[in-house]
């Protein structure tokens, strides 16, 4: 059972364009949470997913990103038009329930 | 004021000091989460715990819901804990900041 998965480990966008980042759980965890942690700042929750259903987008800035966690494939957090300062380290974790989380090795985006 | 506030931020050890990293939190929780996070930035879980204490190895987390207030505590440290750790809330909704801690051989 591999664990969560997250592509790209690195991804260098420049300024005003899309950004895709992916999490695919661990097999048979159906909740996911993806959590940003800004250079030098914590850990900073965004948004909780169940398949097919967003459940809580409390940490999610309102403008530019969204993210889904359709019934096949992997979790998606997409930020469109990035800017500087969404560069940060993206982290996901799955859980099969609502209890312990395992997380992915984050992907580090970079905006130039 | 954060949710969770922990102490100390950083944390500098002797190999084989007994550590105590301390969590409180003002929010109400069915559970607490210690995390580990080394260089390079990948994270562990490392206790998810709603009452009392648990053992894992050299690690022993406790939690006192009474008081909202958690420990992290490792017997005989070793170069190799050296890392951030962090405590979290709420199903991980809220995060504290994190102790750096730098075990000297």
């Amino acid at each position: 059972n591999a664990g969560v998965m997250q592509n790209p480990r690195h991804l260098v966008r420049r300024r005003g364009q899309e950004a895709r980042l992916r999490c695919s759980p661990m097999k048979g965890h159906s909740h996911v949470y993806w959590y940003r942690q800004l250079p030098e700042e914590g850990l900073k929750f965004m948004v909780y997913l169940q398949k097919e259903n967003i459940i809580d987008e409390s940490g999610m800035p309102k403008e530019r990103f969204s993210a889904e966690f359709p019934k096949e494939g992997p979790s998606i957090l997409r930020i469109q038009q990035v800017v500087r300062g969404d560069s940060a380290a993206y982290f996901c974790a799955s859980s099969p329930l609502d209890t312990e989380a395992f997380f992915g090795q984050g992907t580090r985006l970079t905006v130039v | 004021k954060n949710e969770v506030e922990q102490s100390p931020q950083n944390l500098t050890a002797q190999e084989g000091e007994f550590i105590t990293i301390n969590c409180s939190y003002s929010v109400g929780i069915s559970a607490l989460h210690w995390l580990q996070q080394h260089p390079g930035g990948g994270i562990v879980s490392l206790f998810m715990l709603s009452s009392g204490k648990k053992k894992h190895g050299r690690l022993i987390a406790t939690i006192n819901i009474q008081e909202k207030h958690s420990s992290l505590h490792i017997t005989a440290s070793h170069p190799r804990d050296s890392a951030v750790y962090i405590c979290a809330v709420a199903n991980q909704f809220y995060f504290g900041t994190g102790t750096s801690l730098t075990v000297i051989p």
